[in-house]
């Protein structure tokens, strides 16, 4: 069982359109973390939410942590093919365990 | 700095044989943690060394073990392969603070 959901499972999008991923979980959690794999290589943290509405910004990614700190987003302007990849979704655990989400397949074409 | 490296890349094991996946850091950070991921299930958490000679269970343990060989080095040990432990292995680090794990690029292993 998947303790946080990741929605959609794969996006496919042109370059220059907008795209947003889910993660979403049933109990609230202290910290979230969002990371990016690329193909054939290991994931690379984006950033960590902490606060319930905090937004975040790195460049043309923008990140949401939910109010009730059940769920965050993460949103990107103008996709260019170089964010094509596997989107993770992590939640920090008081003994520093990571719990990751499935991840959003996301495909930029040119 | 390298960062996380790990050996081998890719191998390829019949069913019964045994392997070690070797993962070693050099940024002297305490804990250290080994992930296999497999399509649709994201990462899950095989075992982990919260520090030098300390070692725990995480999610999917059976059918491995691990050794913390120092600081710098955590290991990963299949003593008898199976079909279903073919998967990408990585291995990770925390940074200070606990602010970011940095993984490996990953070994892909499959098991016929």
């Amino acid at each position: 069982t998947q303790l946080l959901e990741q929605s959609p499972q794969f996006l496919s999008i042109q370059e220059g359109e907008n795209l947003t991923v889910y993660c979403n979980s049933s109990s609230v959690f202290s910290s979230l973390q969002w990371y990016r794999q690329e193909p054939g290589e290991g994931p690379v943290l984006l950033v960590t939410v902490v606060t319930g509405g905090e937004v975040k910004k790195l460049k043309r990614l923008t990140f949401q942590f939910g109010d009730a700190r059940k769920d965050s987003s993460l949103h990107i302007t103008a996709a260019q093919p170089g964010d094509t990849g596997l989107y993770l979704c992590a939640r920090r655990a008081n003994d520093y365990k990571l719990s990751f989400g499935a991840g959003t397949t996301v495909t930029v074409r040119a | 700095n390298a960062g996380v490296t790990q050996t081998p890349k890719f191998q390829v094991l019949k069913t019964g044989q045994s392997m070690t996946l070797q993962c070693a850091q050099d940024m002297n950070h305490n804990s250290m943690y080994w992930y296999r991921q497999d399509p649709g299930m994201g990462l899950r958490l095989i075992y982990y060394s919260a520090s030098e000679g300390t070692t725990d269970k995480g999610e999917v343990p059976n059918g491995y073990n691990v050794s913390r060989l120092n600081k710098r080095e955590f290991s990963l040990r299949l003593e008898s392969a199976a079909p279903s432990q073919t998967s990408v292995y990585f291995c990770a680090s925390w940074g200070r603070s606990y602010n970011e794990q940095f993984f490996g690029p990953g070994t892909r292993l499959t098991v016929l």
